[in-house]
């Protein structure tokens, strides 16, 4: 079957422009994650959807970060007026339950000049 | 603030021999630990992993051993291959289902 997927694969923006990464989770899945990974660091977590409860933002580094995911499928992770540092890697990953081992996407390689 | 540590940043080691992976962490409300591999421009691929109620647990060349008094796992492959050459990532969770990660070890296999 299909796994996670993301779009696009790499995105190149100028500071300041707003931007929409998106992540299709393999089905059935009901829970999703986005993390990132920046140079030479490990991966960092940024949100968390399980089902219908209120996501767990706790990791968003700022308000210029928000997701959303839409009939409990697709997710789109929006970075508002990028800053250099938010050049990363930012991969998406979903589980069948919440628990256990999560299923990781190909990543978003986003560079801000 | 880093939960859990991978030190030794790169590890080179020689195909058919022993790859040892170490992995501290920090918190003690972690109760699953899982090993990730990861390609360059590829995501993390989901190894192995081990709840805190074993000590260990083997599949086919991987073994991961849990220390919980420690709190450190280690990943032993072998033999090792050359297409075992690849980042490895040391990830654990606790009741918020969320992973923390360490910073990776580079395995190189050298045929």
């Amino acid at each position: 079957g299909a796994g996670v997927s993301q779009s696009p694969s790499n995105k190149v923006t100028e500071k300041g422009k707003d931007v929409e990464l998106r992540c299709d989770p393999i089905s059935g899945h009901t829970a999703l994650y986005w993390y990132r990974q920046s140079l030479g660091q490990g991966l960092e977590f940024l949100i968390y959807f399980q089902g219908n409860s209120a996501p767990d933002k706790s990791g968003l580094p700022s308000d210029r970060f928000s997701a959303e995911r839409t009939g409990g499928s697709v997710s789109t992770l929006t970075i508002q007026r990028t800053q250099q540092e938010d050049s990363a890697v930012y991969l998406c990953a979903s589980s069948p339950q919440g628990r256990g081992e999560q299923y990781f996407g190909p990543g978003t390689r986003l560079t801000v000049t | 603030d880093q939960q859990v540590k991978q030190n030794s940043p790169s590890l080179s080691v020689q195909e058919g021999r022993i790859s040892i992976l170490n992995c501290d962490y920090t918190n003690s409300m972690f109760d699953y630990f899982l090993w990730y591999k990861k390609y360059p421009a590829e995501g993390p691929t989901f190894l192995i992993s081990i709840s805190s109620i074993k000590d260990k647990n083997e599949d086919g060349r991987f073994t991961v051993f849990l220390n919980k008094s420690a709190k450190h796992l280690s990943l032993h492959i072998v033999p090792s291959q050359p297409g075992d050459s690849a980042v490895y990532f040391c990830a654990a969770t606790g009741g918020n289902n969320r992973l923390a990660f360490g910073k990776g070890n580079q395995v190189v296999v050298i045929p």
